[in-house]
């Protein structure tokens, strides 16, 4: 373990307040992805930026956000335009070059709106 | 765009007895598949892959076999052990260059009895 981190591990929000979620990776990884896991529907894609400055929307981008600033660093927003946003939330990374097609996931961070 | 079916969502093997999982895909464009397995409350670690100039690979007691034309794949797990016991998502990767979009299935948790 290490190389990519995630936080808070555990994260509680007001209903209708924007959180952001934390995820940097010491790999020297030019992608990072952002997946949401509910029980019973695996990982599900949000966001994805194969470089810094460019990112991309996935299977379920409305209502969160993404910054891609710097090559470490990928925050997630969660904005009060998702309608559910309690779920575990992961974060991983992977190398551009071509032999090495593994994503490298984050501990994750658990979100659950009170 | 992908989508990704796997089967069955729970299983339950006796240990030393085999277990398998099996995935479908419909974009005929992906070229890369992973198998990740995450143990209760751990981040998603992969465990064997696959890409779609091959049709089977091997690592000890593990095993995944690729059917390009079906477009579907499977992971085979012999003797198995209690520490097996996990979630097993299998993902299908389109991508060129450093771009790369993965699709995951839902998940197939795993018990192995002692």
């Amino acid at each position: 373990d290490g190389g990519i981190t995630q936080s808070p591990k555990y994260l509680f929000r007001k209903e209708g307040q924007n959180v952001t979620l934390s995820c940097e990776q010491n790999l020297n990884h030019d992608a990072m992805y952002w997946y949401r896991q509910d029980p019973g529907q695996g990982l599900r894609l949000i966001y994805y930026s194969q470089i810094v400055n460019d990112f991309q929307k996935g299977d379920i981008a409305e209502g969160y956000s993404v910054s891609r600033e710097k090559k470490e660093s990928f925050p997630l927003t969660v904005t009060s335009a998702q309608k559910n946003p309690t779920a575990f939330y992961l974060c991983a990374s992977r190398t551009s070059n071509l032999n090495y097609n593994e994503q490298f996931f984050g501990p994750g961070t658990r979100l659950t709106v009170l | 765009g992908e989508n990704v079916e796997q089967h069955p969502s729970t299983l339950s093997v006796q240990e030393g007895d085999s277990a398998v999982i099996k995935c479908t895909y419909s974009d005929s464009a992906s070229n890369y598949f992973p198998w990740y397995k995450q143990e209760l409350g751990k981040r998603p670690q992969l465990i064997i892959d696959i890409r779609s100039n091959v049709g089977e690979k091997k690592d000890q007691r593990i095993a995944v076999t690729l059917n390009k034309t079906a477009k579907h794949f499977s992971l085979h797990i012999t003797e198995t052990q209690p520490e097996d016991s996990a979630v097993y998502f299998c993902a299908a990767s389109i991508g060129s260059g450093g771009y790369q979009k993965v699709t995951f299935g839902i998940g197939t948790k795993l018990q192995v009895i002692p």
